[in-house]
């Protein structure tokens, strides 16, 4: 267990809606780092926050977007969703500072139908 | 981000030492080696990383090299359980991991 909690685990929805998805940071963590993997691109990194403010982006779509709340943890939004956005998310955190390992969660798997 | 190079796939037997290679040619002089695995679908999974100096911790142990472009994980004595796709990373840290297609490491009974 990392200590990184990821809900839903399961989502399905059809095409056009909107979804949330949530993380929670391991107690202490700063920084959280969202990635997308899917069958034909493997693991892309998407966006990351430190301590609620966006701190790097990576090739996040602009239909997805993301924040970081007071309490640390993180809300991935999708939406317009397309058949393409089927995969799993995963967050990982870290302490934030120089040098932390990103320990991830356990995922959200994505069905877009 | 330096890139790293890793064989698509290897075969270990259960109870032998898996140990699986990585080249990073161009990797930076702050730039650390880190190392994932991912068993299935689950969350890639922290193993183990370094700097310049050989590191063990209860997972694995992680030999660099003197000029530092490349690396070895040990797996000292591989079970079923590590079955999986290992990632070689390097990274400054504190920033967006780069994963490659890594390592499907087999272990056969």
């Amino acid at each position: 267990d990392s200590g990184v909690t990821q809900t839903p685990k399961h989502l399905i929805t059809a095409t056009g809606q909107r979804v949330t998805l949530r993380c929670s940071p391991r107690s202490g963590d700063l920084s959280v780092y969202w990635y997308q993997q899917s069958l034909d691109q493997g693991l892309q990194f998407l966006i990351q926050y430190y301590n609620g403010e966006e701190r790097a982006k990576g090739n996040i779509l602009e239909r997805f977007s993301a924040q970081q709340f007071p309490d640390l943890h993180s809300e991935l939004n999708l939406s317009s969703l397309e058949l393409g956005d089927s995969a799993l998310y995963f967050c990982a955190s870290s302490g934030g500072t120089y040098q932390e390992t990103q320990y991830f969660g356990p995922g959200t798997r994505l069905l877009v139908l | 981000d330096a890139k790293t190079t890793q064989p698509p796939s290897m075969d270990c037997a259960e109870g032998r030492a898996a140990n699986l290679p990585c080249n990073h040619s161009t990797i930076s002089g702050n730039e650390y080696v880190y190392w994932y695995r991912q068993i299935h679908s689950q969350g890639p999974q922290y193993i183990i990383h370094g700097l310049k100096n050989n590191e063990t911790n209860e997972m694995a142990s992680l030999i660099i090299t003197e000029d530092r472009k490349s690396s070895t994980l040990i797996l000292p004595h591989a079970t079923l359980r590590d079955t999986a796709v290992y990632y070689c990373i390097v990274t400054r840290g504190a920033q967006k991991l780069v994963f490659g297609q890594g390592t499907r490491l087999t272990i056969n009974p």
